[in-house]
């Protein structure tokens, strides 16, 4: 059973540098054909894809945020950590992180998302 | 890297069907085989319906189905359900990276 779970501040002052952090059980990221994304939500609107790391640590990012985004392994085998550099009130957004699979190029398990609010 | 266009709403009634369209260009939906449909219920996570332009995943009923022609794609949903009603996300793959579509509101009337 394949479980992803988001974790990090729901409050961030502008211009700090929020760090998430994805805790997943079920699979390896270590597996062929493996990854696991980062797609964000803000209130009221639509999906966004932020970034993605495969099992062979390729990384990709959203062009329009890439000079803010880095995605990691963590220290922990089972889990990925995304950093958003220079946070601002309209990154305000529920973050998730999702299961993907590169031969399918989709995201087939979510997380529940966490509320990251971006105010002073 | 423009979103993949949705119809902002569509609805239905019970037992009819309906087609959401989502259309973007020949870099990402005309040029890959990577369509994904995702329904969102209020406070909930996406759930994964089509994936491939037409695969449905286990579990997922065979009332959805997927399809492309060109730059658009397409999620039919036959003999609608009042559970159907929920917010439905069209995703492609481009280079590199992933479009989501603005998203369609389904009401069942």
């Amino acid at each position: 059973q394949i479980t992803l779970k988001e974790s990090g501040p729901t409050l961030v002052k502008p211009t700090q540098t929020l760090t998430l952090t994805c805790t997943f059980s079920g699979f390896s990221l270590n597996s062929r054909g493996v990854g696991v994304g980062w797609i964000r939500q803000p209130p009221g609107k639509a999906l966004e894809w932020l970034s993605l790391i495969y099992w062979n640590d390729d990384k990709r990012y959203r062009p329009s945020l890439k000079s803010r985004l880095t995605i990691t392994k963590g220290a922990s085998k089972n889990q990925v950590v995304l950093t958003m550099t220079n946070m601002d009130p309209v990154d305000t957004a529920t973050y998730y992180c999702a299961h993907g699979l590169y031969s399918a190029k989709v995201f087939d398990y979510w997380g529940q998302g966490i509320l990251v609010t971006v105010s002073s | 890297q423009s979103a993949l266009t949705q119809p902002a709403s569509v609805s239905g009634s019970p037992g009819q069907s309906i087609t959401i369209s989502c259309t973007g260009t020949s870099s990402d939906i005309g040029g890959y085989n990577y369509v994904s449909w995702y329904q969102q219920r209020p406070g909930r996570a996406p759930k994964l319906m089509i994936f491939e332009v037409t695969n449905r995943p286990s579990g997922v009923s065979n009332r959805f189905s997927g399809s492309k022609s060109g730059n658009t794609a397409s999620l039919t949903i036959s003999g609608l359900q009042a559970e159907d009603e929920a917010d439905y996300y069209c995703s492609s793959y481009t280079t590199s990276s992933t479009l989501f579509g603005g998203g369609t509101k389904l009401t069942v009337l």
